[in-house]
This record gives C-alpha cells, structure tokens and sequence, in this order.
C-alpha cells in the first residue's frame, strides 16, 4: 500500500487557478469515487475539503473543486487566496483501509 | 456540531505501548467508523486504521501485528494500543470520525481530533 503522489509544491499568485494532482492506482483512486482532500495549515489540524471526488462539506468555499479521470484526482483551487497557502493532501479508499498521498505545499505569491 | 479530544500520555519509552484515547462529545459515537490517523514531524499522513461502534476492526497492514483498537460505546470513547513502539513512532496522533454516504460507504476523515504529540525516547 504505496502513498499516492502528490507534487511537493504548487505556487501561484494571488487570484489565479492552481491544480493538485493526486495519482494512486486500479487500486484505489481508480476503483472508488471516494477521494478526499484535506487542507494543513501549520500547527493545526487537517480539515476535510473535497470528499467523493468533488462533493465540497458546507462551510467550504465553491472555490476548491474537485474531479478523477482514471487513476489520477485532482484538487484545483481558483481564485486562490492568501489564506489558501497551506498543506494539501488527498486520499482514497483502498477496500477496507485508507491511502493518504504525500502532500503539496501550496504556497501564494 | 461533533468534537474529538485525543488523551494519553506525551512520552514513551522503546520497545513499551503506546496507548491513546479519543473522547467523542456533542454528537453520539454510535453508527460510525472511527479512525486513527498519525503525523510524523515534517511528513505525512498515516492512516493506522478503523473501527465500527460494533467492534469491527481494520488496520493499515504495515501496522496490523502492533495495533489494536477497541471502542466503548458506554463512554462515548475509543482507544488506540500500539505495541512495540520504537523512535519511528514518534507523531502527532489524531483521531478522525470516518464519513459515510449510502451510495459509497465510509470514505473521508471528519471531523479530526486537535491531535496529540506522542515522543518515543528513553
């Protein structure tokens, strides 16, 4: 049960679009609509963002999105904002356990 | 709106258990999953693993022969024992109630303990 993979880093300016790509396998991301997304900031807690692929929890802003095509999700973040520079990871259901990817570091110029 | 408050103690020795709790409130712990999930300083997420209010259990496999977890459904709380720890071990631990859908099954992480930093020193 490998982590999925995530890029290290995303940046981009204040008011631009960014997307985090997420790629597990037939075993997980590309067997189950249930990827989630998870915002860090330092220190805290992380906080559910996407679940199912692109359903958004109340309370969260319709500027995060979420989609899958095959193996791969993706978390795309428009209009970014200052307060959106933080840690991102996904995860996927794997049957009967759960796969985290390795994490992005978006960061607002 | 449900809440998760991790406990236990901040310092183990090698080789001895790790033992947490997770006390749920405002809400009731019944008809859930319920999921540890930990944090090495600097790194990622780990999902150590789930429990059903009935007791059911599932673990990550590179975990499985070190961890337990148990539910008390008297006391609103559920509980994390992991064996054998060694410095490697070392994280912050959250607790997490795992969401569910009818059409998907248990599937995403909400909400999330503040976490707890567990050490692994002598």
């Amino acid at each position: 049960q490998s982590a999925l993979t995530q890029p290290a880093s995303v940046s981009g300016s204040p008011g631009q679009s960014i997307t985090i790509s997420c790629t597990g396998t037939s075993s997980d991301v590309g067997s189950y609509n249930l990827v989630s997304w998870y915002q860090q900031h330092p220190g805290k807690a992380p906080k559910l963002m996407i679940y199912e692929v692109s359903k958004r929890p109340s309370g969260v802003s319709n500027h995060f999105s979420g989609s899958k095509s095959g193996n791969t999700a993706s978390l795309t973040i428009s209009g970014l904002q200052a307060d959106d520079e933080a840690d991102y990871y996904c995860c996927s259901y794997a049957g009967n356990s759960y796969v985290f990817g390795t994490g992005t570091k978006v960061t607002v110029l | 709106q449900v809440q998760l408050q991790e406990s236990g103690p901040g310092l183990v020795k090698p080789s001895e258990t790790l033992s947490l709790t997770c006390t749920v409130s405002r809400g009731s712990i019944s008809s859930y999953y319920w999921s540890w999930i930990r944090q090495p300083a600097g790194k990622g997420l780990e999902w150590i693993g789930r429990i059903y209010t009935t007791g059911s259990t599932n673990y990550n496999p590179s975990l499985k022969s070190r961890v337990t977890m148990s539910v008390d459904t008297s006391k609103n709380q559920f509980s994390l024992r992991l064996t054998s720890v060694t410095a490697a071990d070392t994280a912050v631990y959250y607790c997490a109630r795992v969401g569910s859908s009818w059409s998907q099954g248990p599937g995403w992480f909400d909400p999330w303990g503040q976490g707890t930093l567990v050490a692994v020193s002598s």
